[in-house]
């Protein structure tokens, strides 16, 4: 199982655009990379997935380097209810174990 | 369409008691998930199952069980409560393989609490 690396928090103000990296050096060749959000008291919803290049979706725009060694999940203008925790994984949601890691908590304030 | 259910939302056992908490999905999904979530943490996997009468564990078996009858339904079963078994559970749910229409659809959560 590729494991990740991503920060623990991030601050933003609301109208920035926030960049949260994630480093999964030992990706393999059929590897996706997917990405969650989670709100307090809440279960995670999914945001984005890429396999390549770039991914664009209504929510975020996720960003993968040709060695795929990272990943870069970029989401425009946020706004306070956009503070929640942001997971990366890798390797698919429908393998034999689908592992979170502690997630990057990003706070958006006024 | 429901999505992924669980029940019951909170509850509160005392040390030594059991209880089962349920999990069903609507979507067809051969994938289920069992996690916990201590406050402040990510989530850790509890077990999982990839089909009927198919089940595994994950990070964090120990003090839980599982079983997997149908499609449908997933419940995890507390044989004999903790105090370090409070935490919030998760249960989900997905289709096998990698890339689109893969990802995981996540159940309201159980909180429970055991004094």
């Amino acid at each position: 199982l590729a494991k990740t690396t991503q920060p623990i928090s991030m601050d933003s103000y609301e109208g920035q655009e926030v960049n949260i990296t994630c480093s999964h050096n030992n990706i393999a060749t059929n590897d996706y990379i997917t990405w969650y959000q989670q709100f307090p008291s809440q279960g995670p919803r999914f945001i984005i997935q890429g396999y390549k290049t770039k991914v664009t979706n209504e929510v975020a725009s996720l960003f993968i380097p040709a060695d795929r060694k990272s990943s870069t999940l970029s989401l425009p203008r946020v706004s306070l209810s956009d503070t929640a925790v942001y997971y990366c994984l890798v390797g698919g949601t429908g393998g034999f174990k689908t592992i979170f890691g502690a997630g990057t908590r990003l706070f958006v304030k006024a | 369409n429901a999505g992924v259910t669980q029940t019951p939302k909170f509850r509160i056992l005392k040390i030594g008691q059991s209880m089962t908490l349920q999990c069903t999905q609507d979507m067809n999904h051969n994938y289920m998930y069992w996690y916990r979530q201590d406050p402040g943490m990510g989530l850790k996997l509890i077990y999982y199952s990839v089909g009927a009468g198919i089940t595994d564990k994950g990070e964090v078996p120990n003090g839980y069980n599982v079983s997997r009858s149908t499609t449908e339904d997933f419940p995890l079963r507390l044989e004999l409560a903790a105090p370090s078994q409070t935490s919030v559970y998760f249960c989900a749910s997905s289709l096998p393989g990698q890339g689109p229409n893969t990802e995981a659809f996540f159940g309201q959560g159980t909180r429970l609490t055991v004094v």
